[in-house]
């Protein structure tokens, strides 16, 4: 199983401000994801984050909202920008280990003032 | 989008008591996942149950698959209060490494 951690684990911030969660993985693999997980709300994907080329994100996401970085095979940015009351959710960062399985990271807890 | 409906949303059952989770879903899928999530926290991983399966056991869980009703369940066996948490069903679809995920039942185990 894949070791994932992400930085920071929570945060306060005022709207109108930006917040960059970083993700690293203890392995090298290809693709990474990025959720977002509202208050008593399931999981829903924002993007996924592929080494070498541009995001791709779901319907209702954009990249002008949450810009992506993946430098490298181990680690990825995701911030949320220009941030508002109703961007408060836990992000997560996941990644597909052997066997389809998906290991995620411990989340980030956003709350926005 | 979401495409698995989970029922109950909530459940609350006492300690040594099984609980069962359903999950239901719209399109053809490769396989399909469980997770636990304790108090908002990060997902735990609990079980995979590929598209050709129907059952699969791991320690207390039993997870069914039935893909001419497009649902699955998640039954815990001799529940602990330790198993408190949300537990959510997700699938990924033909070749596709993401996830869709359910809505999740929240269960409670008294002691």
């Amino acid at each position: 199983s894949a070791v994932i951690s992400q930085k920071p684990s929570r945060d306060i911030c005022q709207r109108g401000t930006s917040l960059t969660i970083q993700c690293q993985v203890d392995s090298q693999v290809t693709m990474m994801f990025w959720y977002r997980q509202q208050p008593g709300q399931s999981l829903t994907l924002i993007a996924t984050a592929n080494q070498g080329s541009e995001a791709t994100y779901e319907s209702g996401f954009v990249i002008d909202k949450f810009p992506i970085s993946r430098p490298n095979l181990t680690f990825s940015t995701l911030t949320v920008s220009n941030m508002s009351p109703e961007d408060s959710s836990i992000y997560l960062c996941s990644v597909q280990g052997l066997q389809e399985t998906q290991y995620f990271g411990p989340g980030t807890r956003l709350l926005v003032l | 989008s979401q495409q698995g409906e989970e029922d109950p949303q909530a459940l609350s059952i006492q300690e040594g008591e099984n609980a069962t989770m359903n999950c239901s879903y719209k399109t053809s899928i490769n396989n399909l996942q469980w997770y636990r999530q304790n108090s908002g926290r990060g997902l735990v991983h609990l079980i995979l149950i590929r598209s050709n399966e129907r059952e699969k056991h791991s320690g207390r869980l039993r997870v069914t698959l039935d893909t001419s009703k497009k649902s699955s369940s998640l039954l815990i066996t001799a529940s602990r209060a330790a198993d408190t948490a949300s537990y959510f069903c997700a699938s990924n679809q033909g070749g596709s490494e993401k996830l869709v995920f359910g809505k999740g039942t929240k269960l409670t185990v008294n002691p």
